[in-house]
């Protein structure tokens, strides 16, 4: 099973800033294979990025994805308010009972 | 515009069965795997179980397997979630999301989510 590590656990920032999230993998993912999804309180999650680095529908560019092998990273190049919310990174791969994965989550709060 | 909404959840005992449900509405639904993903109280997100667009392909995680039985009805734009000997560790929030056309595990749209309580 691959495990996502997700740092940090909690990103405290001001709006403007830039926020940078990671997530490392146990062992290396394709890059086809790893998404950030956003989290509000009390809503779904919403896709933000497939493929590690493509935006999904309606995804504003300040929002992009990086990395390869087991190294991704989620940049919010300008925090808006709207943009406080808790960042899963998720896998799939090949182990048939743990075929997808999700991080823990980083949370992003106000400063 | 695509909507998911999740029904079928609620109290339930320890031991007991629920069937979820998901009505699809917006896109092909037929044309697109589905899955299932719950989230415990205050947790994060875990994968329960995913199913190709004609069934022929089934998948679960290791915590549900043997308990949980997914499946579809493309005639009426629906998946559904079989729960069977629910364990309080089953407590969560079950979310159903439809796959991305091109990456089968990638969840692109998702319903509100139905809770699901196992508790005597």
């Amino acid at each position: 099973e691959i495990v996502l590590t997700q740092s940090p656990g909690t990103l405290s920032l001001s709006p403007g800033e830039r926020a940078t999230l990671s997530c490392r993998a146990s062992q290396s993912v394709s890059s086809s294979y790893l998404a950030w999804y956003q989290q509000k309180p009390g809503q779904a999650p919403r896709l933000l990025i497939y493929g590690a680095s493509s935006r999904a529908t309606g995804i504003p560019d300040r929002f992009s994805g990086s990395g390869s092998g087991t190294d991704f990273t989620l940049t919010i190049s300008r925090l808006e308010p709207e943009d406080f919310a808790v960042y899963y990174c998720q896998q799939y791969g090949s182990s048939p009972g743990a075929l997808v994965t999700f991080g823990g989550g980083t949370k992003v709060e106000i400063k | 515009e695509v909507q998911l909404v999740e029904s079928g959840g609620g109290l339930v005992k320890p031991g007991g069965s629920l069937r979820l449900s998901c009505a699809a509405s917006g896109f092909t639904f037929s044309s697109y795997s589905m899955n299932w993903v719950r989230q415990a109280p205050g947790k994060g997100l875990e994968w329960v179980s995913s199913i190709s667009s004609s069934s022929s392909y089934i998948y679960y995680a290791d915590s549900v397997k043997g308990r949980f039985t997914i499946s579809r009805d493309n005639a009426k734009n629906s998946l559904y979630l079989q729960m069977n000997s629910l364990r309080a560790e089953d407590t969560a929030v079950y979310y159903c999301a439809s796959s991305h056309i091109l990456y089968r595990f990638t969840f692109d749209y998702w319903g509100q989510g139905t809770l699901v309580t196992v508790s005597s």
